[in-house]
């Protein structure tokens, strides 16, 4: 238990769905990322929000939405997806720049 | 941006050996961080060392700023260490994270 719950674990989606990856950590921490995560690559960072506001959105394509409600919760809209956004997204806090804490994951797949 | 490598890319031990995982990077940092990746995906923390040496149980690591390497060791492996480890930087003059590629560990019973 790291202090970063994930839901859901596991997603399955058709192109043209629309579903939301749900992020919230109990740490008291003030940063919140996503990152997304493909077979055989490395880690890539997606989005960083630091005090609810989006401080970094690395060229994603606009068919994943991020939202910050409050420095608790993330979300990770997701709709019209192709097969090649499936893969493992992974949520992290930090307070500030500092150690970075990750959840459990969303395994996504996209039909 | 900065640049981290991670040495090997792939390792294999028998259940008991010790083993020395390395990470370079190609600049300043300010925030080094060592992951495990368990098989169902999730990062654990193993240790946040921008410098200097910690130990936790059976992993230790040392990062030497200066010379822009940490290590990270651990001994009497068990089957429950397999997994990929992954070094993270931020650079001195940066606000992200940078991964390397991880080294995949496998050890057999």
């Amino acid at each position: 238990e790291t202090g970063v719950t994930q839901t859901p674990r596991h997603l399955v989606m058709g192109m043209t769905n629309k579903k939301s990856l749900k992020c919230e950590q109990h740490l008291g921490h003030n940063a919140m990322y996503w990152y997304k995560q493909s077979a055989k690559k490395p880690l890539e960072l997606m989005f960083v929000y630091s005090l609810e506001e989006r401080v970094e959105n690395n060229s994603v394509p606009s068919r994943f939405s991020p939202e910050c409600p409050n420095s608790s919760h993330l979300f990770l809209h997701l709709h019209t997806l192709q097969p090649e956004d499936s893969a493992l997204y992974l949520c992290a806090s930090s307070l500030f720049t500092g150690e970075l804490f990750f959840g459990e994951g969303s395994r996504l797949t996209v039909l | 941006g900065i640049q981290v490598e991670q040495s090997p890319p792939d390792l294999i031990l028998q259940e008991g050996a010790n083993s020395t995982l390395r990470c370079n990077f190609s600049d300043s940092v300010n925030n080094l961080q060592w992951f495990h990746q368990n098989p169902w995906g999730q990062l654990i923390n193993l240790f946040y060392i921008p410098s200097g040496t910690k130990q936790n149980g059976r992993l230790s690591a040392t990062t030497v700023a200066t010379e822009r390497y940490s290590l990270l060791y651990i001994s009497s492996s068990q089957t429950t260490d397999s997994g990929v480890y992954f070094c993270a930087v931020k650079e001195t003059s940066g606000s992200r994270l940078t991964f390397g590629e991880g080294t995949q560990l496998t050890v057999n019973p």
